[in-house]
């Protein structure tokens, strides 16, 4: 079946530490997303990737980092910087970026 | 900025009952998406708008596009308990490709 897998699913992240959360989807989809979604909000976008090599930040990239080395995967971290990380973290695809999203199963980040 | 408001915040419906959510951009957008999140879950895609006055069914459920381009609306008739959730519009104006996510509408049906 394809789609697209986040891991883990919950994460805990002590303070000043940088933590790697993965998104995968085989999907053979161009486009990559991160979202971050707060308790009762809205989703807000984090960085975005329409091809391989190539991403751009996207409303509060501030304090997370992202790489694209590879179609199906598209990392990102949440480093040190980012004082308010706890939230949940959605990753989404697309064939080309003005096309239907479709989401993983999200990872839950909380502050130790 | 482009912001992306929706209403209401939450609805609470008899199930039987008609239920609407607004989308209102403030710029106008190229195209618009609809999404729904059961809670607990992810954002599930249900359709995509691009013309100006668009109008799109899928069973009980209506999306419109306005004439401008600045405003959408789904419509749900004689709600059920499994359209329970959260949902979002989310718009993207020429010539970027990010997709502002709206507030969300969260429903509650009642049986």
């Amino acid at each position: 079946d394809g789609g697209i897998t986040q891991s883990p699913k919950y994460l805990f992240r002590k303070e000043g530490q940088n933590v790697t959360l993965s998104c995968e989807q085989n999907l053979n989809h161009d486009a990559m997303y991160w979202y971050r979604q707060d308790p009762g909000q809205g989703l807000r976008l984090i960085y975005y990737s329409q091809i391989v090599n190539d991403f751009q930040k996207g409303d509060i990239a501030e304090g997370y980092s992202v790489s694209r080395e590879k179609k199906e995967s598209f990392p990102l971290t949440v480093t040190s910087a980012q004082k308010n990380p706890t939230a949940f973290y959605l990753c989404a695809s697309s064939m080309q970026v003005d096309q239907p999203q479709h989401f993983g199963d999200g990872t839950r980040l909380s502050i130790l | 900025g482009q912001q992306v408001m929706q209403i209401p915040q939450y609805q609470h419906v008899q199930e039987g009952e008609d239920f609407t959510t607004y989308c209102n951009s403030s710029t106008t957008l190229s195209n618009i998406q609809w999404y729904k999140q059961r809670p607990g879950g992810h954002p599930v895609f249900l359709i995509q708008l691009v013309k100006s006055g668009e109008v799109k069914k899928q069973k009980r459920l209506t999306f419109q596009f306005g004439e401008a381009k600045k405003n959408s609306s789904l419509h749900i008739t004689a709600t059920q308990t499994t359209d329970v959730g959260t949902y979002f519009c989310a718009g993207t104006t020429s010539g970027t490709y990010k997709y502002i996510f709206g507030t969300g509408t969260r429903l509650k049906v009642l049986a």
